[in-house]
């Protein structure tokens, strides 16, 4: 079974700071985790993803994240935060066959000025 | 088109009525999924259907919903008797293969409210 938690609904930061945002996974099978958001009317877009290479994933728009066994982890952070990535960002887990996935509820981020 | 679009952008019903929900995918794209998004609670997938030029499997889900894909590119997410828990997004996404890890496209997604 797998399943995924992300840990806060939103999340606000001032442009420019760090973001932050939390996922934790648990899968019996050897997972792959993927970070998509969705700007508002727009559908799920894929920021990155992680297949059991690199530990440390790099994607789209200068987000990237870390994949953390021993923690059952795959946080995605941004060094400085930018208006335009006001969004709604989904963890997801992989890894019971195909290509389907298991979304968490979501976190909403606000970017302030 | 260059995208997976959906349609209707929001439908509303009246609890116990069937609706049909379509999906227009991406040319060449394989595999397709249905998902529901409840607020709060994620997303799960409801069905998924692969196609070639020999055969079609087609995810079963149990109960109310069914999937159609009489073309390809097209697929229909029919809910019957609907119920007010079925108020959520349906979200169609598309694949070009079916292999694990293969980039899903999503459409903007159904808003269905069940009254």
């Amino acid at each position: 079974a797998q399943s995924v938690t992300q840990l806060g609904s939103h999340v606000s930061v001032s442009e420019g700071a760090l973001v932050l945002l939390r996922c934790n996974y648990s899968s019996s099978v050897p997972p792959y985790l993927f970070w998509y958001v969705q700007y508002p009317n727009q559908g799920l877009q894929l920021l990155l993803k992680y297949t059991s290479a690199a530990t440390l994933v790099k994607g789209i728009n200068g987000f990237e994240a870390e994949f953390k066994k021993s923690e059952t982890s795959f946080h995605l952070t941004k060094p400085s935060a930018h208006m335009s990535d006001a969004a709604e960002y989904f963890c997801a887990v992989g890894g019971g066959g195909y290509n389907k996935l298991i979304f968490g509820a979501g976190t909403r981020l606000a970017v302030h000025p | 088109g260059a995208g997976v679009s959906q349609s209707p952008r929001y439908k509303v019903a009246k609890r116990g009525r069937d609706v049909a929900l379509r999906c227009d995918s991406i040319s060449g794209h394989v595999t397709l999924y249905w998902y529901r998004q409840t607020l709060g609670q994620g997303s799960e997938v409801l069905t998924y259907s692969q196609s070639d030029a020999q055969r079609d499997k087609s995810g079963r889900p149990s109960g109310r919903f069914s999937a159609e894909r009489p073309e390809r590119s097209v697929s229909t997410l029919k809910i019957q008797r609907t119920e007010q828990g079925d108020s959520a997004v349906y979200l169609c996404a598309s694949s070009l293969g079916d292999h694990l890890g293969e980039k899903l496209f999503f459409g903007s997604g159904t808003q269905l409210s069940v009254l």
